[in-house]
């Protein structure tokens, strides 16, 4: 089974419009990390947010705020007042506990009109 | 630069032969993680180190593949007799410890052809 299931290939999104990137994982560890991840067409991938397992609070940064539903096993990063800029590959990824490596999903395409 | 630097960007090689991959991680950054990357997929672990030593390589898919990190900062992963297959962009990325924040560079695309 997937562990990270990103089931948007692509989205469109007007500027300035808030929009919803969906992400579900799967682990049966209590104790997990989850990130999200840009990547522009130059290739690199850019670090957005994070949300620890046992966080309390979803996580906000600028624009972009992550929301997780721990039952659901979701963790959908919300990017508010879309920008022309945001049109990229965004990945979603799980680190695990004993694990010091990321599983990506397979990602989703933004892409972001005027 | 501060950042994750990959050299080349770009590599062509032809089928079955050897090719070297070059990460230059962020100063003072003890773990330094390789990922391989298809087309339409997200990236896939390769191999991880911290310090000079492969702390997990349980990604690397054969044993064409290997990675050294001698002196506990550059890396470079290494491809014997390469094939059409091995083709993806590969990206590396390093984080100041274990389980921190990972910042990627900006990946060198291989082709076989």
């Amino acid at each position: 089974a997937q562990k990270i299931t990103q089931t948007q290939p692509g989205m469109f999104v007007q500027e300035k419009e808030a929009v919803t990137l969906d992400c579900t994982y799967d682990t049966s560890d209590p104790s997990y990390g989850l990130f999200w991840y840009k990547q522009p067409s130059s290739g690199e991938m850019i670090f957005l947010i994070y949300q620890g397992s046992y966080d309390q609070q979803n996580a906000t940064e600028g624009r972009y705020s992550l929301n997780f539903q721990k039952a659901r096993k979701s963790a959908n990063l919300v990017i508010s007042a879309s920008q022309l800029g945001d049109s990229a590959m965004y990945f979603c990824a799980m680190r695990e506990v004993g694990y010091s490596t990321l599983t990506f999903g397979k990602g989703t395409m933004l892409l972001v009109s005027p | 630069g501060a950042g994750v630097s990959q050299t080349p960007s770009n590599k062509v090689t032809e089928k079955g032969k050897y090719v070297e991959l070059r990460c230059d991680p962020i100063s003072g950054h003890t773990a330094l993680y390789w990922y391989r990357q298809s087309l339409g997929q997200g990236p896939e672990f390769l191999i991880y180190f911290q310090g000079t030593g492969a702390a997990d390589d349980s990604g690397l898919p054969n044993d064409r593949f290997f990675a050294v990190r001698p002196e506990g900062s550059v890396s470079t992963l290494k491809i014997q007799r390469t094939e059409r297959g091995d083709s993806a962009v590969y990206l590396c990325a390093s984080s100041f410890q274990r389980n921190t924040e990972a910042f990627f560079g900006q990946g060198t695309r291989l082709t076989v052809v």
